[in-house]
C-alpha cells in the first residue's frame, strides 16, 4: 500500500488562503488521491479527490502534479471552522483499502 | 441520508466484560468499514466487510470480533480488551471497489477499558 507524508502542522490567518502539501511518491498510475478532514471530536469528512487532473469543489480545490508524486489541497480562504486536521489518502484500484497518512494539523489564526 | 450512525457514543467497560459497538448506514453502501484511532493519531483501518463478508483484517487480535449481520449494519465484538484498546472507534461506508468514491464516517465510539 502507498504511503503519505505530510507536514505535522501548519498555521494560517483567517481569510487567507492555505496551501496544504502531501507526497505520495510511490503512487500508482490507478490510485486516487484523496483528501479528509477531521474536525474535533468528530469522524473525518470528506473534502476532495483526484486522479490526475485539478479538481475544484465548493470546499476546496485540488492540485496534482504532473507526474502525480505531490499534490496541494488549497483553501481558498481559511475560517476559522477549518480548523482541522487534513489527511491525504492513496486509494488503490480496488477501492476497499483506505490507509491514512499522519496528517497536517491546522491551526487558523483570527 | 448521508449519515452513518455509531451507538454508544461513550462505552467504559472492564478487561473481563463483553460488550458491542454497533455501525448502521442507509445509504446502500455494501463495504464497511471499522477503524481506531487513538489520541493525536491517524484512524488505523482494522476491517473491512465487502458484500457482507469479511475481505480485510489488519492483523486485529482475536478479542476483536467483527460482524455484519445485513447490508446496513456492523457491529464490533469486544471480549477481554486491554487497557491499551482504549480510543475511538470509528465506523464508515461507501460504495466497494470503486476507489472514485467517498467513504462516509460516523462520528465514533470512544472506549475507555479500566
Amino acid at each position: 500500500d502507498a504511503k503519505t507524508t505530510q507536514p505535522n502542522s501548519m498555521e494560517s490567518n483567517e481569510e487567507e488562503p492555505v496551501h496544504l502539501p502531501c507526497n505520495h511518491s510511490t503512487i500508482s498510475g490507478t490510485d486516487y488521491i484523496h483528501w479528509y478532514r477531521q474536525l474535533p471530536s468528530q469522524g473525518p469528512e470528506y473534502v476532495i479527490h483526484g486522479l490526475t487532473s485539478n479538481v475544484n469543489n465548493r470546499m476546496a480545490s485540488l492540485a496534482i502534479a504532473e507526474d502525480r508524486k505531490s499534490s496541494t489541497l488549497i483553501l481558498h480562504r481559511a475560517t476559522l471552522r477549518d480548523a482541522a486536521v487534513y489527511y491525504c489518502i492513496l486509494r488503490d484500484w480496488a477501492g476497499n483499502q483506505f490507509y491514512f497518512g499522519t496528517g497536517t494539523s491546522l491551526t487558523v489564526i483570527p | 441520508d448521508t449519515e452513518v450512525t455509531q451507538t454508544p457514543k461513550h462505552l467504559v467497560m472492564g478487561m473481563t466484560n463483553k460488550k458491542s459497538l454497533k455501525c448502521e448506514q442507509h445509504m446502500g453502501h455494501r463495504a464497511m468499514y471499522w477503524y481506531k484511532q487513538k489520541a493525536k493519531k491517524p484512524p488505523e483501518l482494522m476491517f473491512v466487510y465487502s458484500y457482507e463478508k469479511l475481505s480485510i483484517n489488519e492483523s486485529v487480535p482475536s478479542r476483536f470480533s467483527p460482524e455484519c449481520p445485513n447490508s446496513s449494519l456492523l457491529n464490533l465484538h469486544l471480549h477481554a480488551l486491554q487497557p491499551e484498546d482504549s480510543a475511538l472507534y470509528l465506523c464508515a461506508s461507501s460504495p466497494p471497489g470503486q476507489p472514485q468514491e467517498t467513504q462516509y464516517f460516523g462520528p465514533g465510539t470512544r472506549l475507555l477499558v479500566l
